[in-house]
C-alpha cells in the first residue's frame, strides 16, 4: 500500500532532550516536506526537500534540522526542543518536486508535547 | 494580511445542501491545493489545480487565476463530509523549489 509513515504518533518529552521524528514513503517520491499545525495559525512549512541531499528552509525552520540521505526517508530533528515546539507535525511527499506540481500525500501526524 | 485567506471559517449545513468554500490568495502561484482534514487529524489531498475546474464525485474545485480565487463546492452534502477543508498554494522560489502556504481552514459540519 502506498503510504507516508510517520513515527511516533505521540511523543511527550522534556525541554532540551534531543528527539527525531521519522518519515518514510514507499512511492519513490522526489519531494518531501515537514509542516507544523497550530491552532489559529494553520499549517506552516518547516523544511522541504526536492531530492536526495537537497533541502531548503520553509517558513518556520528555526529549531529544526532535516536530512535527506535516502530518497525514502526525511527525518525531522529537534536538537534542543522547547515548549514552543509543542505542536502537531505532518510529513508529506509528492511524486515530482514542486513547482512542477503533483498531489501531496500526508503522513498521519505526530503530536509532540515539550514540557 | 495572510497570503491565503479562506471563507467562511466555520460552516454548518443540513444534509443535502450545496456547499461552497472560498479561497483567495495574494501572491503568484504555480498551483493551488484543496486538502481535507478529518477529526482524527489525517490530511488527504482532494484536488490540485493550476487552471479551470476539476470534479471528483460530489466535489468540484474551480480556480480563476486572474482574480486569484478558488472555490470548493460540495453537492448533496452528507454528514461524512464534516471535516476541515484547507486551501494551500504553491509559490515558486527564486533559488530552488517552492514553498507551500496554507489558509487557516474552514470547519464544515453537516448535520443529518
Amino acid at each position: 500500500e502506498a503510504q507516508v509513515t510517520q513515527n511516533p504518533r505521540y511523543l511527550i518529552t522534556v525541554t532540551g532532550k534531543k528527539l527525531t521524528v521519522t518519515c518514510s514513503q514507499n512511492m519513490n517520491h522526489e519531494y518531501m516536506s515537514w509542516y507544523r499545525q497550530d491552532p489559529g495559525l494553520g499549517l506552516r512549512q518547516i523544511y522541504y526537500s526536492m531530492n536526495v541531499e537537497v533541502t531548503d528552509k520553509g517558513d518556520v525552520p528555526e529549531g529544526y534540522k532535516v536530512s535527506r540521505k535516502e530518497k525514502r526517508n526525511f527525518p525531522l530533528i529537534l536538537e534542543s526542543p522547547s515548549p514552543n515546539q509543542t505542536s502537531l507535525y505532518f510529513c508529506a511527499s509528492a511524486r515530482r518536486p514542486q513547482p512542477y506540481n503533483s498531489p501531496l500525500h500526508f503522513g498521519n501526524g505526530t503530536r509532540l508535547t515539550v514540557t | 494580511k495572510n497570503e491565503v485567506e479562506q471563507s467562511p471559517q466555520n460552516l454548518t449545513a443540513q444534509e443535502g445542501e450545496f456547499i461552497t468554500i472560498n479561497c483567495s490568495y495574494s501572491v503568484g502561484i504555480s498551483a493551488l491545493h484543496w486538502l481535507q482534514q478529518h477529526p482524527g487529524g489525517g490530511i488527504v489531498s482532494l484536488f490540485m489545480l493550476s487552471s479551470g475546474k476539476k470534479k471528483h464525485g460530489r466535489l468540484i474545485a474551480t480556480i480563476n487565476i486572474q482574480e486569484k480565487h478558488s472555490s470548493l463546492h460540495i453537492t448533496a452534502s452528507h454528514p461524512r463530509d464534516s471535516a476541515v477543508y484547507i486551501c494551500a498554494v504553491t509559490t515558486p522560489e527564486e533559488t530552488s523549489g517552492s514553498r507551500l502556504t496554507f489558509g487557516e481552514g474552514t470547519q464544515l459540519t453537516v448535520n443529518p
